[in-house]
């Protein structure tokens, strides 16, 4: 199984520069989630959705934007990238609602904005 | 509103020694309650959960966590850890799961 899958896993992006990091997981699961880590900071959650066509905010939805059209895919787009936004991002998902399932993380995409 | 406090940035235990690793939460109920693990450049590994139920939690790896409501607390323990447990841990909160900042686990032989 393919389970939580992250594109590309290495980026370098220019200030201002737009890019979408993607996220596909192959297990229907319903809850989706991006998340952002810096060292000392843990993760923070970035956006989250519970199924196609429903996102929400989480605790640092700035400069990022969502979409859901599809249950496998939840891309996460940098419409402006700063350097503020260099961080490593992680992908999430889970069967229904992180509480109650286990929730399975990508790999990890490592992002620079120079 | 969620959130989880690790007070502890950093731990330095021996090798063979006992281990407990510090998680305060808030939440407006009853929490979903986490601890995870990673490795340096890896992905997160969950390590025990708790919903309901007993308070004392078994995972994997020979952690378990105990859950006190009074505390607000999910303290992480191990009897003995090993060279390969050193880490950072995160505990997690909440049906979004909010982490805190983690702490990392050092070794010393």
């Amino acid at each position: 199984n393919a389970g939580v899958t992250q594109t590309p896993k290495f980026q370098v992006l220019k200030t201002g520069q737009s890019m979408t990091l993607q996220c596909a997981q192959d297990m229907n699961h319903e809850y989706m989630s991006w998340y952002r880590q810096d060292p000392g900071m843990g993760l923070r959650l970035i956006h989250y959705s519970v199924g196609a066509g429903i996102t929400d905010q989480g605790e640092v939805p700035n400069g990022y934007n969502v979409s859901r059209s599809t249950t496998e895919d939840f891309p996460l787009r940098l419409l402006s990238a700063a350097p503020s936004q260099t961080s490593v991002y992680f992908c999430a998902s889970s069967l229904r609602g992180l509480a109650g399932n286990t929730i399975y993380f990508g790999e990890g995409s490592w992002l620079t904005v120079v | 509103a969620q959130s989880v406090t690790q007070p502890d940035i950093h731990i330095t235990v021996s090798e063979g020694a006992s281990l407990e690793l510090r998680c305060n939460y808030s939440y407006g109920a009853t929490p979903y309650l986490f601890w995870y693990v990673q490795s340096p450049g890896q992905g997160l590994q969950l390590l025990l959960k708790y919903f309901s139920g007993d308070t004392l939690v078994q995972g994997i790896k020979g952690f378990e966590a105990e859950f006190k409501r009074s505390q607000s607390s999910f303290n992480l323990r191990k009897p003995s850890v090993h060279w390969s447990d050193a880490a950072e841990y995160f505990c997690a909160v909440g049906d979004k799961i909010i982490f805190g900042k983690g702490t990392r686990l050092h070794i010393l032989p």
